[in-house]
């Protein structure tokens, strides 16, 4: 049973937009900074979004991420191929005093 | 560019002491800006923090692995540890580590993460 809620898994055709959720409390999404992780089969975990919005060098800004309240959205416009994997959010939980993540969601597209 | 590689062994017996290192390539442990950390991944599931240290000792641990738990750094080799006592079956998975950005009461985020090692828990 993980801390933050995401669907399990979400489709989309080629060039379609994707969102994923991800809901949690106050003492997590409600008062900290959310980050997602992409990992494609078979390998490790790769920062996507942090800090909510930010995308590292190198992703493209096809993906986006927003935070409102206790819940945060990751987007996916013009859906590709190779956007095929789980996706997990993440953020600092103040209960825990430390960080937590979200049970994945499995991207297919179709 | 920082590179962060798992190793260790690949099977551990029941009630033993899962131990695992990680070297840094590409960048210092002992960075002041950066803590160090492991993660974790049971087989076809989510992701599962372990825990996480700084160059000068301090710790965070997920409480309910605490008990078990302890994170080593090795400045002079430029490496980090992982220590997991009386390990079952439910240890058993992918762990591995990370450079772990955390700006207190603000953000934290893993990047980047080492490839992973598959540690069993079997006799």
């Amino acid at each position: 049973q993980s801390v933050l809620t995401q669907p399990p898994s979400a489709s989309g055709t080629p060039g379609q937009r994707v969102t994923i959720s991800c809901s949690g409390s106050s003492s997590n999404i409600g008062s900290n900074t959310v980050n997602w992780y992409q990992q494609l089969p078979g390998t490790a975990p790769k920062v996507l979004i942090y800090t909510n919005n930010q995308r590292p060098s190198g992703v493209p800004d096809r993906f986006s991420g927003s935070k409102s309240g206790t819940s945060a959205s990751l987007a996916i416009s013009g859906l590709q191929s190779e956007d095929e994997a789980d996706y997990y959010c993440s953020t600092w939980d103040d209960s825990l005093n430390g960080p937590v993540f979200g049970g994945g969601t499995k991207l297919t597209v179709l | 560019q920082l590179q962060l590689q798992e190793s260790g062994p690949g099977l551990v017996k029941p009630s033993e002491t899962l131990s695992l290192t990680c070297t840094v390539s590409g960048g210092s442990i002992s960075s002041r800006n950066y803590y160090w950390g492991w993660i974790r991944q049971p087989p076809e599931k989510g992701l599962e923090w372990i825990g996480s240290m700084y160059y000068s000792g301090s710790t965070y641990y997920n409480p309910s692995l605490k008990s078990r738990v302890a994170i080593f750094l090795d400045t002079s080799k430029n490496q980090f540890s992982l220590e997991l006592s009386s390990v079952t079956a439910a240890d058993t998975g992918v762990y591995y580590c990370a450079r772990h950005i955390i700006n207190p009461r603000v953000s934290d985020w893993f990047d980047p993460w080492g490839q992973g090692t598959l540690v069993t828990v079997s006799s």
